[in-house]
Protein backbone atom coordinates (compact mmCIF):
# COMPACT_ATOMS: atom_id res chain seq x y z
CA UNK A 1 0.00 0.00 0.00
CA UNK A 2 0.78 3.98 0.10
CA UNK A 3 3.20 4.97 2.50
CA UNK A 4 5.34 8.17 3.69
CA UNK A 5 8.26 8.40 4.80
CA UNK A 6 9.62 11.66 6.77
CA UNK A 7 13.12 12.29 8.79
CA UNK A 8 12.24 12.28 12.24
CA UNK A 9 12.98 15.22 14.48
CA UNK A 10 12.96 16.96 16.26
CA UNK A 11 14.66 19.30 14.35
CA UNK A 12 16.17 22.44 16.62
CA UNK A 13 17.33 25.16 14.10
CA UNK A 14 18.39 29.01 14.55
CA UNK A 15 16.74 31.95 13.33
CA UNK A 16 17.28 32.43 9.88
CA UNK A 17 19.00 28.64 9.43
CA UNK A 18 18.05 26.87 5.65
CA UNK A 19 15.68 24.04 6.22
CA UNK A 20 15.20 21.02 4.65
CA UNK A 21 12.61 17.86 6.02
CA UNK A 22 12.79 15.03 3.96
CA UNK A 23 9.84 13.03 2.65
CA UNK A 24 10.02 10.50 0.17
CA UNK A 25 6.64 7.87 -0.60
CA UNK A 26 5.42 4.95 -2.05
CA UNK A 27 2.85 4.92 -3.90
CA UNK A 28 1.30 3.13 -7.24
CA UNK A 29 0.48 5.43 -10.01
CA UNK A 30 0.44 9.64 -10.10
CA UNK A 31 0.07 10.72 -6.19
CA UNK A 32 -0.81 14.18 -4.95
CA UNK A 33 1.32 15.20 -2.37
CA UNK A 34 0.94 17.54 0.35
CA UNK A 35 2.58 19.03 3.26
CA UNK A 36 0.90 19.94 6.33
CA UNK A 37 1.36 21.97 8.90
CA UNK A 38 0.17 21.71 12.64
CA UNK A 39 1.51 24.58 15.43
CA UNK A 40 1.13 24.10 18.94
CA UNK A 41 -2.64 23.98 20.11
CA UNK A 42 -4.01 24.14 16.68
CA UNK A 43 -5.49 21.43 14.11
CA UNK A 44 -3.86 20.84 11.07
CA UNK A 45 -3.44 23.59 7.86
CA UNK A 46 -2.21 22.63 4.36
CA UNK A 47 0.85 24.54 4.26
CA UNK A 48 1.73 23.25 0.15
CA UNK A 49 0.59 21.04 -2.07
CA UNK A 50 1.62 19.54 -5.92
CA UNK A 51 -0.41 17.11 -8.20
CA UNK A 52 2.04 16.17 -10.72
CA UNK A 53 5.67 15.17 -11.15
CA UNK A 54 8.03 18.63 -11.00
CA UNK A 55 5.63 20.59 -9.86
CA UNK A 56 6.67 22.96 -7.18
CA UNK A 57 4.37 23.80 -4.37
CA UNK A 58 4.90 27.09 -2.58
CA UNK A 59 3.42 28.83 0.27
CA UNK A 60 4.81 31.65 3.04
CA UNK A 61 8.21 31.31 1.95
CA UNK A 62 8.29 27.35 1.95
CA UNK A 63 8.78 25.01 -1.11
CA UNK A 64 8.84 21.56 -2.07
CA UNK A 65 9.09 20.25 -6.03
CA UNK A 66 7.56 16.72 -6.42
CA UNK A 67 10.53 14.72 -8.24
CA UNK A 68 8.99 11.14 -9.43
CA UNK A 69 12.39 9.92 -10.04
CA UNK A 70 12.99 9.87 -6.53
CA UNK A 71 10.20 10.15 -5.48
CA UNK A 72 10.75 12.74 -3.19
CA UNK A 73 8.33 15.88 -1.89
CA UNK A 74 11.78 17.03 0.47
CA UNK A 75 10.51 20.74 2.21
CA UNK A 76 12.52 23.70 1.91
CA UNK A 77 12.86 26.98 3.64
CA UNK A 78 15.48 29.70 3.46
CA UNK A 79 15.08 31.62 6.47
CA UNK A 80 13.35 30.29 9.25
CA UNK A 81 11.52 32.29 11.79
CA UNK A 82 10.47 31.64 15.77
CA UNK A 83 6.68 31.42 14.07
CA UNK A 84 7.61 28.88 11.76
CA UNK A 85 7.85 26.22 15.21
CA UNK A 86 5.59 23.48 14.48
CA UNK A 87 5.20 20.19 13.19
CA UNK A 88 5.09 19.35 9.90
CA UNK A 89 3.57 16.56 7.87
CA UNK A 90 4.13 15.25 4.79
CA UNK A 91 1.11 13.07 2.85
CA UNK A 92 0.03 12.08 -0.34
CA UNK A 93 -3.27 10.95 -1.76
CA UNK A 94 -3.13 8.14 -4.24
CA UNK A 95 -4.55 8.21 -7.58
CA UNK A 96 -8.70 8.03 -7.65
CA UNK A 97 -8.22 7.96 -4.17
CA UNK A 98 -9.33 10.75 -1.41
CA UNK A 99 -7.83 9.39 2.13
CA UNK A 100 -4.79 11.06 2.67
CA UNK A 101 -1.71 8.76 4.07
CA UNK A 102 0.61 10.43 6.29
CA UNK A 103 4.25 10.68 6.87
CA UNK A 104 4.85 10.49 10.92
CA UNK A 105 5.37 14.01 11.31
CA UNK A 106 8.62 16.29 11.97
CA UNK A 107 8.66 18.75 15.07
CA UNK A 108 10.41 21.78 14.62
CA UNK A 109 11.89 24.16 16.79
CA UNK A 110 13.25 27.51 15.83
CA UNK A 111 15.12 29.44 18.43
CA UNK A 112 15.90 32.93 18.43
CA UNK B 1 -16.31 31.51 7.31
CA UNK B 2 -16.69 29.24 9.84
CA UNK B 3 -14.24 26.29 9.45
CA UNK B 4 -14.36 22.70 10.95
CA UNK B 5 -15.63 22.27 14.08
CA UNK B 6 -15.70 19.66 16.54
CA UNK B 7 -16.66 18.16 20.29
CA UNK B 8 -16.02 17.88 22.94
CA UNK B 9 -12.62 19.31 22.44
CA UNK B 10 -11.16 16.72 25.71
CA UNK B 11 -12.97 13.86 26.73
CA UNK B 12 -12.00 11.41 29.36
CA UNK B 13 -13.68 8.40 29.73
CA UNK B 14 -13.02 4.78 31.83
CA UNK B 15 -12.13 1.91 30.06
CA UNK B 16 -15.72 0.08 28.94
CA UNK B 17 -17.72 3.08 28.62
CA UNK B 18 -18.95 4.36 25.07
CA UNK B 19 -18.50 8.01 23.43
CA UNK B 20 -19.70 9.61 20.74
CA UNK B 21 -17.52 12.17 19.20
CA UNK B 22 -18.84 15.39 17.12
CA UNK B 23 -18.19 17.05 13.66
CA UNK B 24 -19.79 19.97 11.81
CA UNK B 25 -18.04 19.95 8.66
CA UNK B 26 -17.60 23.64 6.50
CA UNK B 27 -21.13 24.49 4.85
CA UNK B 28 -21.03 23.34 1.09
CA UNK B 29 -18.59 20.57 1.83
CA UNK B 30 -20.15 17.06 0.24
CA UNK B 31 -16.98 15.50 1.78
CA UNK B 32 -16.30 14.06 5.62
CA UNK B 33 -13.58 12.29 6.45
CA UNK B 34 -12.33 11.34 10.60
CA UNK B 35 -8.91 10.54 11.06
CA UNK B 36 -7.10 9.38 14.20
CA UNK B 37 -3.48 11.13 15.79
CA UNK B 38 -1.60 8.86 18.23
CA UNK B 39 1.67 8.69 19.42
CA UNK B 40 2.54 5.22 18.53
CA UNK B 41 0.65 4.92 15.04
CA UNK B 42 1.00 9.03 13.78
CA UNK B 43 -2.52 10.08 11.89
CA UNK B 44 -4.40 7.25 11.02
CA UNK B 45 -7.80 7.51 8.24
CA UNK B 46 -10.83 5.68 9.92
CA UNK B 47 -14.00 6.66 7.55
CA UNK B 48 -14.92 8.98 4.75
CA UNK B 49 -18.45 9.97 3.66
CA UNK B 50 -19.26 11.74 0.32
CA UNK B 51 -22.87 12.83 0.00
CA UNK B 52 -25.09 9.93 -0.10
CA UNK B 53 -22.82 7.18 -1.14
CA UNK B 54 -22.01 4.61 0.97
CA UNK B 55 -18.99 5.37 2.95
CA UNK B 56 -15.67 4.21 3.24
CA UNK B 57 -15.03 2.06 6.19
CA UNK B 58 -11.59 0.75 5.68
CA UNK B 59 -10.22 2.38 8.02
CA UNK B 60 -12.01 1.77 11.23
CA UNK B 61 -9.67 -0.37 13.25
CA UNK B 62 -12.32 -3.07 15.15
CA UNK B 63 -16.23 -3.07 15.04
CA UNK B 64 -16.54 -1.22 18.16
CA UNK B 65 -16.29 2.20 16.10
CA UNK B 66 -19.11 3.35 14.17
CA UNK B 67 -19.88 6.72 12.07
CA UNK B 68 -22.78 8.29 10.82
CA UNK B 69 -23.71 11.54 8.78
CA UNK B 70 -26.55 13.01 9.79
CA UNK B 71 -28.28 14.41 6.41
CA UNK B 72 -24.94 15.06 4.63
CA UNK B 73 -23.95 17.21 7.09
CA UNK B 74 -23.05 16.78 10.93
CA UNK B 75 -20.98 13.58 11.79
CA UNK B 76 -20.84 11.16 14.91
CA UNK B 77 -17.85 8.68 15.60
CA UNK B 78 -18.84 6.52 18.33
CA UNK B 79 -16.75 4.03 19.82
CA UNK B 80 -17.83 1.46 21.68
CA UNK B 81 -16.43 -0.52 25.45
CA UNK B 82 -13.42 2.04 24.49
CA UNK B 83 -9.89 0.74 25.48
CA UNK B 84 -7.26 2.25 26.60
CA UNK B 85 -5.39 2.39 23.29
CA UNK B 86 -8.40 4.24 21.71
CA UNK B 87 -6.76 7.56 23.54
CA UNK B 88 -5.82 9.52 20.98
CA UNK B 89 -6.74 12.49 19.22
CA UNK B 90 -10.17 11.93 16.59
CA UNK B 91 -10.00 14.40 13.96
CA UNK B 92 -12.14 15.43 11.69
CA UNK B 93 -11.80 17.36 7.95
CA UNK B 94 -14.54 18.24 5.13
CA UNK B 95 -13.78 18.86 1.39
CA UNK B 96 -15.50 19.80 -1.86
CA UNK B 97 -15.44 16.41 -4.12
CA UNK B 98 -11.81 15.91 -4.47
CA UNK B 99 -10.92 19.01 -3.44
CA UNK B 100 -8.34 20.29 -0.54
CA UNK B 101 -9.27 18.91 3.34
CA UNK B 102 -10.02 21.29 6.01
CA UNK B 103 -9.32 19.82 9.07
CA UNK B 104 -10.85 20.76 12.52
CA UNK B 105 -8.57 21.18 15.76
CA UNK B 106 -9.55 17.39 17.43
CA UNK B 107 -11.20 15.83 20.12
CA UNK B 108 -8.79 14.32 22.63
CA UNK B 109 -10.21 11.21 24.08
CA UNK B 110 -8.79 9.65 27.21
CA UNK B 111 -9.57 6.36 28.70
CA UNK B 112 -8.50 5.45 31.71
Amino acid sequence: GDSVTQMEGPVTLSEEAFLTINCTYTATGYPSLFWYVQYPGEGLQLLLKATKADDKGSNKGFEATYRKETTSFHLEKGSVQVSDSAVYFCALSGAGSYQLTFGKGTKLSVIP
Amino acid sequence: GAGVSQSPSNKVTEKGKDVELRCDPISGHTALYWYRQSLGQGLEFLIYFQGNSAPDKSGLPSDRFSAERTGGSVSTLTIQRTQQEDSAVYLCASSLVWGEQYFGPGTRLTVT
